[in-house]
């Protein structure tokens, strides 16, 4: 099984502030990475496929890069709707698609 | 508009079955894509549980594996997910999604809400 390791778990960030939020895999994953964003209450929604490519209606402010085992989620300048839980997904082994553990983004 | 609606019981006993269908609206089943139920226990992260695809070929998470059975009613347009032998380790929000593609990549496209089931007796 290819295990993600998202860090760090939880960061407290302001608004305007560049993060980075980092996955790694267990073992070589290509570029089969996505990113999701999970409000309290609600389904993940779809941000960025492919390690790279942003979904349909994803702001700008919102990047993804890596290959391999190394992947980042970069969001350029954090707006207040951006404050949620962040989740990578490998899907190099398809159709079992399976997450890292999560990263909390909260408000300083 | 492809949409998914999951239903089941609000509340399943410990050592019982679990039993949830997700209707799909607005995509026909038979039309291809693999479909999935994850889920999520309050306040943790997500999980995957099982995928089926149209013809019905499944595939599960190795850790429910012995516990899960996952099918597909395409008469129906819905599939569905049996969980087993439950415990209170089993109480989460149950999510079913399709498993969109493009350019060889895949990913959850489109989510049902989500149901809670609590395991309690």
């Amino acid at each position: 099984d290819i295990q993600m390791t998202q860090s760090p778990s939880s960061l407290s960030a302001s608004v305007g502030d560049r993060i980075t939020i980092t996955c790694r895999a267990s073992q070589s994953i290509r570029t089969y990475l996505n990113w999701y964003q999970q409000k309290p209450g609600k389904a993940p929604n779809l941000l960025i496929y492919a390690a790279s490519t942003l979904q349909s209606g994803v702001p700008s402010r919102f990047s993804g890069s890596g290959s391999g085992t190394d992947f980042t989620l970069t969001i350029s300048s954090l707006q207040p709707e951006d404050f949620a839980t962040y989740y990578c997904q490998q899907s190099s082994t398809t159709p079992a698609l399976t997450f890292g553990g999560g990263t909390k983004v909260e408000i300083k | 508009q492809v949409q998914l609606q999951e239903s089941g019981p609000g509340l399943v006993k410990p050592s019982e079955t679990l039993s949830l269908t997700c209707v799909v609206s607005g995509y026909s089943i038979s039309n291809g894509f693999y479909w999935g139920w994850i889920r999520q226990p309050p306040g943790k992260g997500l999980e995957w549980i099982g995928s089926i695809y149209h013809s019905g070929s499944t595939y599960y998470n190795p850790s429910l594996k012995s516990r899960v059975t996952v099918s597909v009613d395409t008469s129906n347009n819905q599939f569905s997910l049996r969980l087993t032998s439950v415990t209170a380790a089993d109480t989460a929000v149950y999510y079913c999604a399709r498993i969109g593609r493009r350019n060889g990549n895949h990913y959850y496209d489109y989510w049902g809400q989500g149901t809670l089931v609590p395991v309690s007796s």
